[in-house]
């Protein structure tokens, strides 16, 4: 049971153009949805993070919106770089189960063009 | 600040053998450190949870015997694989867990070769 979703493998966009990589859930009581960076052979670096209790968070040239009623996420990289190439993933949890545990989604690859 | 190394950051070993990966939060304290497992593109899968001591908390389908994990101090956690066969063969990667329940720092990653 997969119960966070990155249905898009891989994406490929232009330097300079926006990147938008989305992420679904399916558990109603994540409260709290994280977007990590990860180079192969590397452990993932923390990008941006949402609660659930807002629909936007921005950071830079990372913004991330959350559609709470569509269980749906998505990370907004503007303008994008040949550096932010890299696979990402988002990770959910819940505050309520004491855990800090995280729930990965398969991970989007993204290759920014010069 | 933040950073969490794990050692060795590659191994080869013979099937049968024992190999013990090691996790360290290099500045600050973490209580609880995680264990994930990641195969090639794929995501990284939760193997357990691991709490200073006391035992540690598998996932289902995680076999404990198999995956000894030991968190005897605030800034080291141990996963031993015991008697490694080749679908052992993995990337592996910890995390240990900040101030915040939801502050997770990871390590670079051990890649585990079984022979």
């Amino acid at each position: 049971d997969q119960q966070v979703k990155q249905n898009s493998p891989s994406l490929s966009v232009q330097e300079g153009r926006i990147s938008i990589l989305n992420c679904d859930y399916t558990n109603s009581m994540f409260d709290y949805f994280l977007w990590y960076k990860k180079y192969p052979a590397e452990g993932p670096t923390f990008l941006i993070s949402i609660s659930s209790i807002k629909d936007k968070n921005e950071d830079g040239r990372f913004t991330v919106f959350l559609n709470k009623s569509a269980k749906h996420l998505s990370l907004h990289i503007v303008p994008s770089q040949p550096g932010d190439s890299a696979v990402y993933f988002c990770a959910a949890t819940s505050y309520s189960s004491n855990t800090g545990k995280l729930i990965f989604g398969q991970g989007t690859t993204l290759q920014v063009k010069p | 600040g933040a950073v969490v190394s794990q050692h060795p950051s590659w191994v080869i070993c013979k099937s049968g053998t024992s190999v013990k990966i090691e996790c360290r939060s290099l500045d600050f304290q973490a209580t609880t450190m995680f264990w994930y497992r990641q195969f090639p593109k794929q995501s990284l899968m939760l193997m357990a949870t691991s709490n200073e001591g006391s035992k540690a908390t598998y996932e289902q389908g995680v076999e404990k015997d198999k995956f000894l994990i030991n968190h005897a101090s605030l800034t080291l956690s141990t996963l031993t694989v015991t008697s490694a066969h080749p679908e052992d063969s993995s990337f592996y990667i910890c995390s240990a867990r900040g101030q915040s329940l939801y502050e997770q720092y990871f390590g670079p990653g051990t890649r585990l070769t079984v022979t």
